[in-house]
């Protein structure tokens, strides 16, 4: 089966830095992805990592570490518009299994 | 990114009526479709996974005669909710990966409401 952890919520101020972290227990890895979901609408994807290490894409970076069954999700300089919910995915054969989300929300 | 269109993106129908979601891929062949249910508040739930020209396969605990799913092109599958119930009301996304790409995007939702 497939057991992914992520907070519930995380509130943080506008400028700051936030850690999403995620911990997995999965049958098959295939690569895990970070999406946000703005409230009432589709997810949009935000990051992909298959190999252990940092993956940066501007203010987004996910990190994994697959010995560990962990990754994160760092949101620099944060601004309201980031106010969402971020969902950790993983991949076992080619289905993506999704945690319940992290909702962030970004405060002046 | 690829493009992935819903439509409707929200529909409101009667007990017992049959809805027709359609998802299509703009920019990309759509080798495999995933179709996805969510619950307010709560994370997306894999229904079934389609691929282009073949029967869908279903998740476990999904209705495959009430949810029925269709991918005859590799540019559209649709999900269609037949004698759909109150209980039905909720916000379906599908998603689609390609031969050039193993990343799922997702279509906008569809919002569907059963009085």
């Amino acid at each position: 089966g497939q057991n992914i952890d992520q907070p519930t919520e995380m509130t943080a101020t506008e400028g700051a830095i936030v850690q999403i972290n995620c911990t997995y227990q999965t049958s098959g890895f295939n690569g895990l992805f970070w999406y946000q979901q703005h409230a009432g609408e589709a997810p949009t994807f935000l990051s992909y990592n298959v190999l252990d290490g940092l993956e940066e894409k501007g203010r987004f970076s996910s990190f994994l570490s697959r010995s560990k069954g962990y990754s994160y999700l760092l949101l620099k300089e944060l601004q309201m518009k980031d106010s969402a919910s971020y969902l950790c995915a993983v991949r076992g054969d080619y289905k993506l299994s999704f945690g319940a989300g992290t909702t962030v929300t970004v405060r002046a | 990114g690829a493009v992935v269109s819903q439509h409707p993106s929200r529909v409101i129908c009667k007990s017992g009526t049959s809805v027709k979601i359609e998802c299509r891929s703009l920019d990309f062949q759509a080798t495999t479709m995933f179709w996805y249910r969510q619950f307010p508040k709560q994370s997306l739930m894999l229904m079934a996974t389609s691929n282009e020209g073949s029967k869908a396969t279903y998740e476990q605990g999904v209705e495959k005669d009430k949810f029925l799913i269709n991918h005859a092109s590799l540019t559209l599958s649709t999900l269609t909710v037949t004698s759909a119930h109150p209980e039905d009301s909720s916000f379906y996304i599908c998603s689609a990966t390609g031969a050039i790409t193993d990343t799922q995007y997702f279509g906008p939702g569809t919002r569907l409401t059963v009085l």
